[in-house]
């Protein structure tokens, strides 16, 4: 069984902290790794991918992956009310499906 | 713009009375998806096309049944609906190697 764990939260940080999310997976062959964001009752939006070990930044958001221990991370900077939601790591094993972890739930307080 | 879209947004239907939902893209993917999600819990992999390939999860039901008629369309069927099949029924689609997309979901609800 492939396996992508998240711990459920909730996180909280306050408004303006960093918020790091994280995410640990089974499969040593799996190639590519992704992030989504899920606000309650709505789809996943994706937010991030990375497919090589090291950090990737986009805006607020970094992304950081680490093959060896196979562990994939989520960085937001500057934390703010609005990137309250569940965080769904993803992850890609062999063939086109998504492996998802159950999601790590984060609030920002103002 | 591309995107990914679901019809209805909200459906309901009661115990047993099959039911079909749509999802159209203009991405020009491969490769669409239908997931299930329930609360609190990660999206469920049903089954996905790539092209005209149909690939079944092996844990889903046979009551769900799925149909692409052209690259543009898919559709998810229900047969015979049970009140465990209340969910988020969310459509996504990618180019086979990259990201996924998500269409904004189908709430199904079960009388």
């Amino acid at each position: 069984q492939k396996e992508v764990e998240q711990n459920s939260g909730p996180l909280s940080v306050p408004e303006g902290a960093i918020a790091s999310l994280n995410c640990t997976y089974s499969d040593r062959g799996s190639q590519s790794f992704f992030w989504y964001r899920q606000y309650s009752g709505k789809s996943p939006e994706l937010i991030m991918s990375i497919y090589s070990n090291g950090d990737k930044e986009d805006g607020r958001f970094t992304a950081q992956l680490n093959k060896a221990s196979q562990y994939v991370s989520l960085l937001i900077r500057d934390s703010q009310p609005s990137d309250s939601a569940t965080y769904l790591c993803a992850v890609k094993n062999s063939g086109y499906a998504l492996n998802f972890g159950k999601g790590t739930s984060l609030l920002v307080t103002p | 713009d591309a995107m990914v879209i679901q019809n209805p947004r909200y459906q309901v239907t009661q115990f047993g009375k099959p039911v079909t939902l749509s999802c159209s893209q203009t991405l020009n993917h491969n490769v669409m998806y239908w997931y299930q999600q329930k609360s609190s819990q990660a999206p469920k992999l049903l089954f996905h096309y790539y092209d005209k390939d149909f690939n079944n999860e092996a844990d889903t039901p046979d009551n769900f049944q799925s149909r692409r008629p052209n690259t543009s369309f898919c559709f998810l069927d229900i047969r015979s609906p049970g009140l465990g099949d209340a969910a988020m029924y969310l459509c996504a689609t990618s180019s086979g190697v990259d990201e996924q997309f998500f269409g904004p979901g189908t709430r199904l609800t079960v009388l």
